[in-house]
């Protein structure tokens, strides 16, 4: 199966960069490393995703290892509205088989 | 442009009671999904629906049933709920394929006492 691992929590002070690793040492050639967050009482939200390179959008940025075993999401500078609990997920083209969300990591920012 | 909707938000039930949640999205997208999050625990998958006209077992099948309507509803039918189903219930869709980024509803808060 695949699967990540995360830590179960993170803190950051307000306005620094955070950086939330992930380990992925199954991962197959054709998996693609997907990241989302859940804010409280709303359902997970997209935040990047990539497969061998480096990716940056206007949330975040993912640096993934040269092996694709881990992976680390980065975000530039933290605000209050960050604190969610981040997930690092596998998805590939096998199907439901493939899908763990896992238990993510829970981000706190401290003000 | 609504995204993922699902009905309802919450709901009680009664042990044995039977219900089902309804999930429809807006995107034309090809695939759909269903996921529980029981608490403090990640989203485990249900049932997953890559296309119109077929459905695959997730993680957590047992005691679900699902209906993919037409392209863009996906329904999970509960025939006799428990107690352990008492949770959160997501749907999701993608444009194609588990490989594509899912787009959340915002899930439906079933208690069975």
């Amino acid at each position: 199966d695949a699967k990540t691992t995360q830590p179960n929590s993170m803190e950051s002070n307000e306005e620094e960069p955070v950086h939330l690793p992930c380990n992925h040492s199954t991962i197959s050639g054709t998996d693609y490393i997907h990241w989302y967050r859940q804010l409280p009482s709303q359902g997970p939200e997209y935040v990047i995703h990539g497969l061998t390179s480096n990716v940056n959008n206007r949330m975040a940025s993912l640096a993934i290892a040269e092996d694709r075993k881990s992976s680390t999401l980065i975000l530039h500078r933290a605000t209050l509205r960050d604190a969610a609990v981040y997930y690092c997920i596998l998805a590939g083209w096998t199907g439901a088989n493939n899908l763990f969300f896992g238990t993510g990591t829970r981000l706190t920012v401290i003000p | 442009n609504a995204g993922v909707t699902q009905t309802p938000k919450f709901q009680v039930l009664k042990t044995g009671q039977s219900m089902t949640l309804q999930c429809a999205q807006d995107m034309n997208h090809n695939s759909m999904y269903w996921y529980r999050q029981d608490p403090g625990m990640g989203l485990r998958l249900i049932y997953y629906s890559a296309s119109e006209g077929t459905t695959d077992k997730g993680e957590v099948p047992n005691g679900y049933n699902v209906s993919r309507l037409n392209k863009r509803e996906f329904s999970l039918r509960l025939e006799s709920a428990a107690p352990s189903q008492t949770s959160v219930y997501f749907c999701a869709s993608s444009l194609a394929g588990t490989q594509e980024t899912q787009y959340f509803g915002p899930g439906t808060r079933l208690l069975v006492l």
